[in-house]
């Protein structure tokens, strides 16, 4: 059964950088048929898709978000990893971790999410 | 991108049908035919209900049930029960390998 686990801090500090890695298990991570992405939920608002990252290595981001946002992938360890710069606290939020089906099938696989708060 | 819209809240009592609605733009959703629902228990993981607008995955209630027409897609809960009680969300595959959601709407089984 594949199962997937984000970690990382709780708190950062605003305009430090958001770092956070996805352990995948049960499964490869470097699967033609799927992508890997990190969505976010801030307190009391929807889900956001961030971004995503295949395992070639090519990564599409949203585009509110691009030029903050930093996705990779190591095989080596079945881990990809999501980095933000410059955070404020709006970025305050649950961030979960998702497989994507390729062939846009939908986020099949989560995990249950960590709570990221940005505050000094 | 802007989120696809939701009606904030759908309400229905146990064993009644109710639909949830999912409209965007042209620029938003490139092909209602990709569009997949989650359901959100808070505190917990999303969980996929529909993928490829209407199909189920395996271990999803036939209860479950997804459609679309121009440009809204809908999902159908059918013989509600109390655990359907839950945020669900839509979301679209948006052009340039990109993906928005939708605003999302709570369920509330009366």
């Amino acid at each position: 059964q594949l199962q997937l686990q984000e970690s990382g801090p709780g708190v950062v500090k605003p305009s430090e950088t958001l770092s956070l890695t996805c352990t995948v298990s049960g499964g490869s991570i470097t699967s033609k048929n799927h992508y890997w992405s990190w969505i976010r939920q801030p307190p009391g608002k929807g889900l956001e898709w961030i971004g995503n990252i295949y395992y070639s290595g090519s990564t599409y981001y949203t585009p509110s978000l691009k030029s903050r946002v930093t996705i990779s992938l190591d095989s080596s360890k079945t881990q990809f990893s999501l980095k933000l710069n410059s955070v404020t606290a709006a970025d305050t939020a649950v961030y979960y971790c998702a497989r994507e089906v390729s062939g846009s099938s939908g986020f099949d696989y989560w995990g249950q999410g960590t709570l990221v708060t940005v505050s000094s | 991108q802007s989120a696809l819209t939701q009606p904030s809240s759908v309400s229905g009592s146990p064993g009644q049908s109710i639909t949830i609605s999912c409209t965007g733009t042209s620029s938003d959703v490139v092909n209602y035919n990709l569009v997949s629902w989650y359901q959100h228990h808070p505190g917990k993981a999303p969980k996929l209900m529909i993928y490829e607008g209407s199909a189920r995955p395996s271990m999803i209630s036939d209860r479950f049930s997804g459609s679309w027409s121009g440009n809204t897609a809908s999902l159908t809960i059918s013989g509600l029960q109390a655990e359907d009680e839950a945020d669900y969300y839509c979301c679209s595959f948006a052009g340039g390998n990109t993906y928005v959601f939708g605003t999302g709407t709570k369920v509330t089984v009366l």
